[in-house]
């Protein structure tokens, strides 16, 4: 069945660092989700990606699709100690559920 | 708005017991998600209803797990007997759209259970 990978599992930073996280699917997707969560937290929805080699941007995150429709980044630009927490990619096709990845887990120093 | 609310927030049984969790969605939203998320896992996906009727229960361990959504609004997972592996985060979601593979997903703060 679908799988979807992500990496790195942990990664830690110093505050002004950046940081990235790569997610791959094993089958092509219809469009991929990103959700934050925070320690002790729930999911939370930030951006759908849809078309194939799509760069979106929030502040100072970028999100990218792809051009195949199989793999997602996401990349943080000089990270900040609210950054912190796990970043899940959540790959979908049409007519089916979404299936989320591990998830990577983003520690901060300052 | 009010978000997706759920009850109770923790639970402590013991094994071969029984447990329910509720779920009530954001206002409007037909389409309710159950997850299951383990320590360091991602979310994943028990059962999707849209309106009251089951739209993928495919992951869900029917022979100890049971949902419903009688009405269409709120919903209950329930677990009976649970096991030490059911120990876990109960996700519920909701969305406003109908289930497509694209809907945008909100979540509830979880009921963490654990099974000693």
């Amino acid at each position: 069945g679908q799988q979807v990978m992500q990496i790195p599992q942990y990664q830690h930073v110093q505050e002004g660092e950046d940081f990235t996280t790569y997610c791959n699917s094993s089958t092509t997707l219809s469009n991929i989700q990103w959700y934050k969560q925070r320690p002790g937290g729930h999911p939370v929805f930030l951006i759908q990606l849809v078309k194939s080699g799509e760069v979106k941007k929030q502040k100072r995150l970028t999100f990218q699709f792809g051009e195949a429709k199989k793999n997602s980044s996401l990349h943080i630009t000089a990270t900040q100690t609210t950054d912190v927490g796990t970043y899940f990619c959540a790959g979908g096709q049409a007519g089916t559920a979404l299936i989320f990845g591990k998830g990577t887990t983003l520690s901060v120093s300052s | 708005e009010a978000g997706v609310a759920q009850s109770p927030r923790y639970k402590i049984i013991e094994k071969r017991q029984s447990v329910a969790f509720w779920c009530n969605p954001i206002s409007g939203h037909a389409t309710l998600y159950w997850y299951q998320q383990i320590l360091g896992q991602g979310p994943k996906l028990l059962i999707q209803f849209q309106n009251n009727g089951v739209v993928d229960d495919s992951q869900l361990p029917k022979d100890r797990f049971s949902a419903e959504r009688l009405k269409g609004v709120d919903s209950t997972l329930k677990i009976q007997p649970a096991k030490l592996e059911d120990s876990a985060v109960y996700l519920c979601a909701s969305s406003l759209e109908a289930p497509s593979g694209r809907e945008t997903q909100y979540f509830g703060p979880g009921t963490r259970l654990l099974v000693l």
